[in-house]
């Protein structure tokens, strides 16, 4: 059974640079068609894509937020990692990790398999 | 960017009735390249309908997705008392994946 766990810090201050690893397990990224999406909701809003990282290394980003964050992936370790710079109280939010639904005959960046998500609150 | 507008924002029913959420696109989304997701509160959103009719895995069949260019439609048939939650659409026609901003189906 395919899981997803995300992991980083609940604090950081404004202008810090935030960390995000999503661990996985029972899928590879090595494993054609397979990708890793975030999404993010602050409290009390809606879900929010930030960026997708596929197996060919491939990489789409949100493009209001695409000159702040970097995703990567390790395909060794089963993870994926997102990096956002500059942050500030609004990117406070709940960050979640997803793995892209595989169908065998058509495209999807739908999200089948979420983590639980992370709660990361931007204050000094 | 492709916006989509869910509405109404808050949808009050009773439980064994019909829902109908309306997802609408500002520009025509490829190949129906829609899902809806249902969000229940402290939980992540779960996958319902991908390809705007397709259901995903386990997902019961009272709910159906219906819909193509910019006009979708999520419906659950008959309202169990678990469905009450928050709905969401998602586009992934273009490069740039977007979610609307959900419906809440309350108890009326």
């Amino acid at each position: 059974q395919i899981t997803l766990k995300e992991s980083g810090p609940t604090l950081v201050k404004p202008t810090q640079t935030l960390t995000l690893t999503c661990t996985f397990s029972e899928f590879s990224l090595s494993t054609s068609g397979v990708g890793v999406g975030w999404i993010r909701q602050p409290p009390g809003k809606a879900l929010e894509w930030l960026a997708l990282i596929y197996w060919d290394d491939d990489k789409r980003y949100s493009p209001s937020l695409k000159s702040r964050l970097t995703i990567t992936k390790d395909t060794s370790k089963n993870q994926v990692v997102l990096t956002m710079t500059n942050m500030d109280p609004v990117d406070t939010a709940t960050y979640y990790c997803a793995h892209r639904l595989l169908l065998l005959t058509d495209w999807s960046d739908a999200f089948d398999i979420w983590g639980q998500g992370t709660m990361v609150t931007v204050s000094s | 960017e492709i916006v989509l507008t869910q509405s109404p924002g808050t949808l009050p029913l009773s439980p064994g009735e019909r829902a109908t959420l309306s997802c609408r696109a500002s520009q025509s989304v490829s190949s129906s390249y829609l899902a809806w997701y249902q969000q229940k509160p402290g939980q992540a959103p779960r996958l319902l309908i991908y390809g705007a009719s397709s259901r995903a895995t386990g997902i019961p069949d009272r709910f159906s997705g219906s819909g193509s260019g910019t006009d979708f439609t999520l419906t659950i048939s008959r309202l169990e008392p678990e469905d009450f939650a928050v709905y969401y659409c998602q586009q992934y026609g273009s490069s740039r994946l977007t979610f609307g901003g959900g419906t809440k189906v309350e108890i009326k």
